[in-house]
């Protein structure tokens, strides 16, 4: 069966702090990969998503980037993390074909301090 | 461009009483899916359903209900006899049938069921 794990599950850093917060997909094959922000009283905001290795696509000007090394591996980064970057990041993943059904790992409460 | 919009923020109902909650969308697509998804408390989003445009039949599992009209834009989800674990923040959802389209979300719907 197929699983996703992202971590770390908390994480506080500094504002002008570097981040790096990594998911991995286990039990499938070339899946589209996804990074979500959701504010605190907002919904979910898709910040980049991913259909293969270092083929990423930015839905949002910001100064976070993603990276794909890795089929199953997805990478949320920042070189200086702004206040405004506090928030829930959750990863997601979906089949190739048809994106069926969104499945998104636990998430990460980032607090920029 | 695409919107869903849950006017809901937060609603609260006693135990064993049912809850409708409402999503209105916005699309141009002529064929669409919608999607409602679960956030527990522990945060990460659970799958609920998927939804086809073209096909207006509504849909009953277990305690749960999907009322999809067309007509109105509108994909009402309702708990029936509710119960505490259903507390959580619900999402409705919309994406195109075509490519490797994006879903879009709402901001969703905060329940809280009160024993």
């Amino acid at each position: 069966s197929q699983t996703i794990h992202q971590w770390p599950a908390t994480l506080v850093q500094p504002v002008g702090s570097p981040l790096s917060l990594e998911c991995t997909v286990e039990g499938t094959s070339n899946p589209n990969l996804y990074w979500y922000r959701q504010a605190a009283g907002r919904g979910l905001q898709l910040l980049f998503y991913s259909i293969g290795i270092d083929q990423i696509s930015s839905e949002v000007p910001q100064n976070l980037s993603a990276s794909r090394p890795q089929d199953r591996q997805f990478i949320l980064s920042s070189k200086k993390l702004l206040l405004s970057d506090s928030g829930f990041y959750l990863c997601a993943w979906s089949v190739q074909e048809g994106s069926e059904k969104l499945f998104f790992g636990s998430g990460t409460q980032l607090s920029v301090l | 461009a695409q919107k869903v919009t849950q006017a809901q923020t937060e609603i609260s109902v006693v135990e064993k009483e049912d809850v409708t909650l409402d999503c209105v969308y916005e699309t141009r697509d002529t064929t669409y899916y919608l999607f409602w998804y679960k956030q527990p408390p522990s945060g990460e989003l659970v799958f609920l359903i998927r939804r086809n445009s073209f096909d207006e039949q509504n849909e009953i599992s277990g305690r749960y209900s999907w009322n999809f009209q067309k007509s109105t834009s509108s994909f009402n989800f309702t708990i029936t006899a509710s119960q505490v674990v259903d507390s959580a923040v619900y999402f409705c959802a919309l994406r195109g049938v075509f490519g490797n389209e994006k879903l879009t979300f709402g901001t969703g719907t905060r329940l809280t069921i009160i024993p």
